[in-house]
């Protein structure tokens, strides 16, 4: 099974940097999601990391360390609109039959203030 | 592409009545996954397929069933409502299991059951 723990909720100020980390207990691993969530909304597809180190994407960023159970995600230069939840997401199989499942975390949900 | 599209968006059941959550996507996807969402929770795995033909449980499949006779299509029935039913539920579908094949999301459906 899959355990993956994110904090709740974070708070930060325009124009400002926030991490949001994301540990995880699995008994397989294939694979790290990240997924933007504003409120009434689905989910869309943020980042993905496999191999350990540094993804950079414009204003995002992920990490991960397989050894340490570990990611984070880094957004910079906040702005209003990264006011959502960020879900944490591990996909434990790599066969057909596993299904390319996604075992999510709770979420954590950020505040943008001016 | 219209994506994953779910229909209805809405809808207020009472207890022991029925309904089906219909969900198509038109990429070709052979992956296809039901999740609810809780308010303030992440996503829990209902069902999930891997193919025409084939499904398999997640995480919380009691009290719901699922059938998938062609690729683009994967409706999620439940035959006897429950409140503990209330949610958001999302469909979603993904390409393949290699690399970062992330899961797309539909809009979602938010079911109520009094």
């Amino acid at each position: 099974g899959q355990n993956i723990d994110q904090p709740t909720e974070m708070t930060a100020t325009e124009g400002a940097i926030v991490q949001i980390n994301c540990t995880y207990q699995t008994s397989g691993f294939n694979g790290l999601f990240w997924y933007q969530q504003h409120a009434g909304e689905a989910p869309t597809f943020l980042s993905y990391n496999v191999l350990d180190g540094l993804e950079e994407k414009g204003r995002f960023s992920s990490f991960l360390s397989r050894s340490k159970g570990y990611s984070y995600l880094l957004l910079k230069e906040l702005q209003m609109k990264d006011s959502a939840s960020y879900l944490c997401a591990v996909r434990d199989g790599k066969s057909r039959a596993a299904g390319n499942k996604l075992t999510f975390g709770g979420g954590t949900r950020v505040l943008v203030k001016p | 592409n219209a994506g994953v599209t779910q229909t209805p968006k809405f809808r207020i059941l009472k207890i022991g009545q029925s309904m089906t959550l219909q969900c198509t996507q038109d990429m070709n996807h052979n992956y296809m996954y039901w999740y609810r969402q809780d308010p303030g929770m992440g996503l829990k795995l209902i069902y999930y397929s891997v193919g025409a033909g084939i499904t398999d449980k997640g995480e919380v499949p009691n009290g719901y069933n699922v059938s998938r006779s062609t690729t683009e299509d994967f409706p999620l029935r439940l035959e006897l409502a429950a409140p503990s039913q209330t949610s958001v539920y999302f469909c979603a579908s993904s390409y393949g299991i290699a690399g970062g094949n992330e899961q797309f999301f539909g809009p979602g459906t938010r079911l109520t059951v009094l």
